[in-house]
């Protein structure tokens, strides 16, 4: 099956840095990713779509000046959480879609990457 | 905004137990419905990719059914082992032919050996 990484896998940093974190899929072209993130004892919860070459659409109560993200090529999508904060801790993932994706494909997720904030 | 209802939203059972869940979601203008199972901070595991009313799809011990016309689809586990234990999410598209999962609350099962 498809590949997507994710990096880093694990990161602290202090309240008020930013923070980035890398989706890439590895063997194939992906032109649409997903960013979810898992609230505590809660389910994954979409946070944004990502579209190559686009503007990425957020879902409602996601604030697109926080979390900045960038798809500026078919493998790679970016999520940054600026001016962190102790209550951005979580555990934030990706999913990607094939270029040939079709309803009825299933998605490919990353590994993940727990963001802990000081 | 899409309701997607999971139930039950946790489950204890022993192992050999068999299991049953249970994603209702809007009927009208249904695409596909994706069943995952996820164990917390790990990547989620597809299991099943659900499209015609009707289907029924099977991976070991694991099934899943699909009611498009009700919106409902079952996933069932057959003699449920420690292993099984994660948390089962489905996840209907939105209406509207939008290609983005949104996930219901989940169903967390643990097997006790």
């Amino acid at each position: 099956g498809a590949v997507v990484s994710q990096h880093p896998s694990r990161v602290i940093c202090k309240s008020g840095t930013s923070v980035k974190i890398e989706c890439r899929s590895l063997d194939f072209q992906a032109t649409t990713m997903f960013w979810y993130r898992q609230f505590p004892k809660k389910s994954l919860m979409l946070m944004a779509t990502s579209n190559e070459g686009s503007k990425a659409t957020y879902e409602q109560g996601v604030e697109k000046d926080k979390f900045l993200i960038n798809h500026a090529s078919l493998t790679l999508s970016t999520l940054t959480v600026t001016s962190a904060h102790p209550e951005d801790s979580s555990f934030y993932i990706c999913s990607a879609q094939t270029a040939s994706y079709s309803t009825g494909d299933e998605q490919f997720f990353g590994p993940g990457t727990r963001l802990t904030v000081l | 905004i899409l309701n997607v209802e999971q139930s039950p939203q946790s489950l204890h059972v022993q192992e050999g137990d068999s299991t049953n869940f249970t994603c209702s979601f809007p009927s009208s203008n249904f695409y596909a419905l994706h069943w995952y199972r996820w164990e917390t901070a790990k990547s989620p595991e597809a299991l099943f990719v659900m499209t015609l009313n009707g289907d029924e799809k099977k991976k070991g011990r694991i099934s899943a059914t699909l009611n498009t016309k009700e919106g409902y689809s079952y996933l069932y586990i057959k003699g449920s082992q420690p292993e099984d234990s994660a948390t089962y999410l489905c996840a209907p598209p939105p209406q509207g032919g939008s290609e983005k999962l949104v996930f219901g609350k989940g169903m967390k099962l643990t097997v006790n050996p």
